[in-house]
Order: C-alpha cells, then structure tokens, then sequence
C-alpha cells in the first residue's frame, strides 16, 4: 500500500511570489490534514478536510493560504503571495474517518524556502 | 481546547542509558494518545499508541508508554537506548468523537556514545 505522498520535497521561492504543495493521501482515506512544522517545533494544524469538506480550518491564515480537496482525495495548498516567515516543512497526513482511534499516517513534507 | 504539554524541548543521555520523555494533555473526555518520532530530514511516523484497555502500550522497538488517567500523562520510557534512537519524539492527542489531532513541541532525543 502506498503510503502519503506529496511533491515537491524541496522548493525554494523569492518572497512575494506564489507556491502550491500537492499531496495524495492513502487510497480510503478520508480524513487529510495540513500541518505546519517551524524548525524545532511540532506540527500546528493549518486545515483538515473530511472528504471534500474543509471541517477545521480556523489556523488557515486565509489572507494569502488557501487549500482545496476538489474530488475528496489528493489536495493542494496555496501560499500567494509568500512571505519569509512562511518558510517552513508543510506535512500533509490522512486516516480513515469515521473512528477516531486511528492513527494520521505523514507524507515526507515540503521543505519551503522563501530568500 | 485540548493541548498538549512536553515538558523537555530536548534530552541527551548516553548509550544503553535509561530516558523518560514526558507529555501531559489537557481534556476532561476521553482521548486518544499518540507517540510519533521523526529522524532527521523525514516525515513523522506512528511509535506507539494509546486507544482503550491496558493502559501501558509498547512498541517493537522497546519503547513503552503508560496512560495515566488522574495524571493526564503519556509519558514514553525506554529502559535501554542506542545511537539509532536519536529523533525527534512528539506527543499528539485525539479526543474521542473528533478527528482532530494536536500535537506538543517535540522533545529532541540524543543519543550519545
């Protein structure tokens, strides 16, 4: 079974400029999370999406971040226009919905580099 | 709102010593616990969990955790650690009923010979 995949593992953008991070969750999967990662801190929720609908996403800075889950799967996240505070890893994780007793399976991140 | 609390942002210890890592939430419902590590340049992965009956939880790799209810605490203990255990250990709760997953700082673990 594949696990969470997201591309790309590494981008580096001038400040200003838009980015977009793309991740497929695990194939039965409902539940997809956004997480944020600073260097040395844990992950902050930025948006969680049950099938198609975005149910938490109160931490999303909505002013430049968007994120879509058009078809209920694979999900992308947009930062436009970036800032140098914005460089950080970007986790994309899923689990089955429905029970909450299961584990967030993680994709690899996005590293973010904004100069 | 829940939270979770690790107490060490990190934790050096020699090889073959004995580590505690510490984590207490907050949440007066049942909950779900979670320990997740992380090496260096990768993506978080499942240790051990916490989800209902014995309330002391292992992994294959020797590392246990013990739910304590009137404590709130998830601490995560492993008698015996090697170089290979350096990472990055969080702690991350689920209340029951909800799908939200929070997670504490991080304790970074270092192994030293």
């Amino acid at each position: 079974e594949a696990g969470v995949v997201q591309s790309p593992r590494y981008k580096i953008i001038e400040k200003k400029q838009p980015v977009a991070f793309w991740c497929n969750p695990i194939s039965g999967h409902n539940t997809l999370y956004w997480y944020l990662q600073n260097l040395g801190q844990g992950p902050e929720l930025l948006i969680r999406y049950e099938n198609e609908e975005a149910v938490d996403d109160s931490q999303l800075p909505k002013d430049r971040f968007s994120a879509e889950r058009l078809k209920g799967v694979d999900s992308t996240l947009k930062i436009q226009p970036a800032e140098l505070g914005d460089s950080a890893v970007y986790l994309c994780a899923s689990s089955r919905s429905g029970t909450a007793n299961t584990e967030a399976f993680f994709g690899q991140g996005t590293r973010l580099t904004v100069v | 709102a829940q939270s979770v609390t690790q107490l060490d942002s990190q934790v050096p210890v020699f090889e073959e010593a004995p580590v505690e890592l510490r984590c207490n939430y907050s949440s007066s419902v049942s909950v779900y616990l979670f320990w997740y590590v992380q090496y260096p340049n990768q993506g978080l992965q499942l240790l051990l969990k916490y989800l209902s009956g014995s309330t002391l939880v292992e992994s294959i790799n020797g590392f246990e955790a013990e739910f304590n209810k009137s404590q709130t605490s998830f601490h995560l203990r492993k008698p015996s650690v090697h170089i290979s255990d350096t990472a990055e250990y969080f702690c991350a709760v689920k209340e029951g009923g909800s799908e939200k997953l929070v997670f504490g700082k991080g304790t970074k673990l270092t192994v030293n010979p």
